[in-house]
């Protein structure tokens, strides 16, 4: 069966620190999909990456890294020099091949001190 | 990216009232859509997904005859939560699937039921 775990409920870091958030994962699937997500006091759900299985290249965007370790079945984001607009829920989800269900772990809350 | 807009973003309404909630693709025609709700401070559950001409697909526990929905065409789904109860409140966010495996979600819909 397919789980997302967020071990982490809550984070609180002082500005430009840098923070990790842990996202691991089960599935049976072989091919499968893995997406982070943000989502600000508004509700709405910001995409931030989309990685599949086949491809595990750690990916860097700006301040953001990924961490994709199938053996692990892991796929951490760090956010680098964290700022105030960071704070945020960030879920960590994984999709089936075909895309029909998402499977979002229960999120980590985020809150940048200034 | 892909556009979904929700309308209403934010309702309050009595109890005993029905609600309805519209999801839009603004710029894509999405043939499948998704209903899903989260409590505050936990996780998106997926209650239902909605094939264009179609009936929808409830998740175990999802009362069909409590959440109608309707995706009578390629850009619009709704969902009527009917008889609303304060139980019902919560925040309905959907998405629509805009190519395999790639989903993108709406803004949020508030309900709150007194």
């Amino acid at each position: 069966a397919q789980k997302v775990t967020q071990a982490q409920t809550e984070i609180s870091v002082v500005e430009k620190e840098d923070v990790t958030l842990d996202c691991v994962y089960e599935t049976r699937d072989t091919t499968y999909y893995l997406f982070w997500y943000k989502q600000p006091p508004s509700g709405e759900l910001v995409f931030l990456i989309r990685r599949n299985s086949f491809d595990e290249q750690n990916e860097i965007s700006g301040r953001y890294s990924w961490n994709f370790q199938k053996s692990t079945s892991s796929f951490n984001f760090t956010i680098t020099a964290s700022q105030v607009v960071d704070s945020a829920v960030y879920f960590c989800a994984l999709s089936e091949p075909t895309g029909n269900q998402f499977y979002f772990g229960t999120g980590t809350s985020l809150t940048v001190i200034p | 990216g892909a556009v979904v807009s929700q309308h209403p973003s934010r309702v309050i309404c009595k109890s005993g009232t029905s609600v309805k909630i519209e999801c839009r693709s603004l710029d894509f025609q999405a043939t499948t859509m998704f209903w899903y709700r989260q409590f505050p401070k936990q996780s998106l559950m997926l209650m239902a997904t909605s094939n264009e001409g179609s009936k929808a697909t409830y998740e175990q526990g999802v009362e069909k005859d409590k959440f109608l929905i309707n995706h009578a065409s390629l850009t619009l789904s709704t969902l009527t939560v009917t008889s609303a109860h304060p139980e019902d409140s919560s925040f309905y966010i959907c998405s629509a699937r805009w190519t395999y495996n790639e989903q993108f979600f709406g803004p949020g819909t508030r309900l709150t039921v007194l």
